[in-house]
């Protein structure tokens, strides 16, 4: 089955740095790889996705690269501010659907002021 | 829109007794999952329905958890019997058809404590 694993498992930035959270993945098949928030005491949500036929997406001060033969995808966050600290989880799933759908250990990120 | 809610928010039982966990997904939407999350293992899906029928249950650890949906309004996750490593939070998510992971909503999650 899909192996996720993700690194590194705490992070810390000054504000206005920039983070980066790395994740690896075994199996080829997979195809969709989201990222999720979670702030301390609060519920997943989703802040960007990339598909496996794109090797990198942008969503203002978030972005995500995909490397389809090494098999590793990474979120990088710019100009980190203090809401941006919380635990993101990396994902891999088999057509953007639920099908083997694997999430990463987390990477808690504190943004200090 | 209330969003996905779920009842309870705070569960605390005994090794041993049954446990319910509810949920109400987002009107409309068809594909409803259950998570788990601990600090070991880290958010892990259950299990998941479309329009009402389960899809893919290889993530119900044992056969002492049991999840139904009887309708498109209504889900259920029953442990029984519960045990201590059972502690979690568990997360109902819903989202539209046809749209799989990337509108999916989560609920806020019930804390189960398992003693």
């Amino acid at each position: 089955g899909e192996n996720v694993e993700q690194h590194p498992s705490t992070l810390s930035v000054q504000e206005g740095d920039s983070a980066v959270i790395k994740c690896t993945y075994s199996d080829s098949a997979s195809n969709y790889f989201p990222w999720y928030k979670q702030e301390l005491g609060k519920r997943p949500q989703l802040i960007i996705d990339i598909r496996s036929n794109v090797g990198e997406k942008k969503d203002q001060r978030i972005a995500v690269t995909l490397n389809k033969t090494a098999k590793h995808f990474s979120l990088h966050i710019t100009e980190t501010q203090p809401e941006d600290s919380a635990v993101y989880f990396c994902a891999a799933s088999l057509g953007g659907g639920a099908n083997n759908l694997f999430f990463g250990t987390g990477t808690r990120l504190t943004v200090i002021p | 829109d209330a969003g996905v809610i779920q009842s309870p928010r705070h569960e605390v039982t005994e090794m041993g007794q049954e446990v319910t966990l509810r949920c109400k997904p987002i009107s409309g939407h068809n594909s409803l999952f259950w998570y788990r999350q601990t600090m070991m293992r880290g958010l892990e899906l259950l299990i998941y329905f479309n329009n009402n029928v389960p899809i893919d249950d290889s993530g119900m650890p044992e056969d002492r958890f049991s999840a139904k949906m009887p309708n498109a309004s209504f889900s259920t996750l029953k442990i029984q019997p519960s045990e201590p490593r059972d502690s979690a939070v568990y997360f109902c998510a819903s989202s539209p058809a046809g749209t799989g992971l990337r509108e999916q909503y989560f609920g806020p999650g019930t804390r189960l404590t398992v003693t």
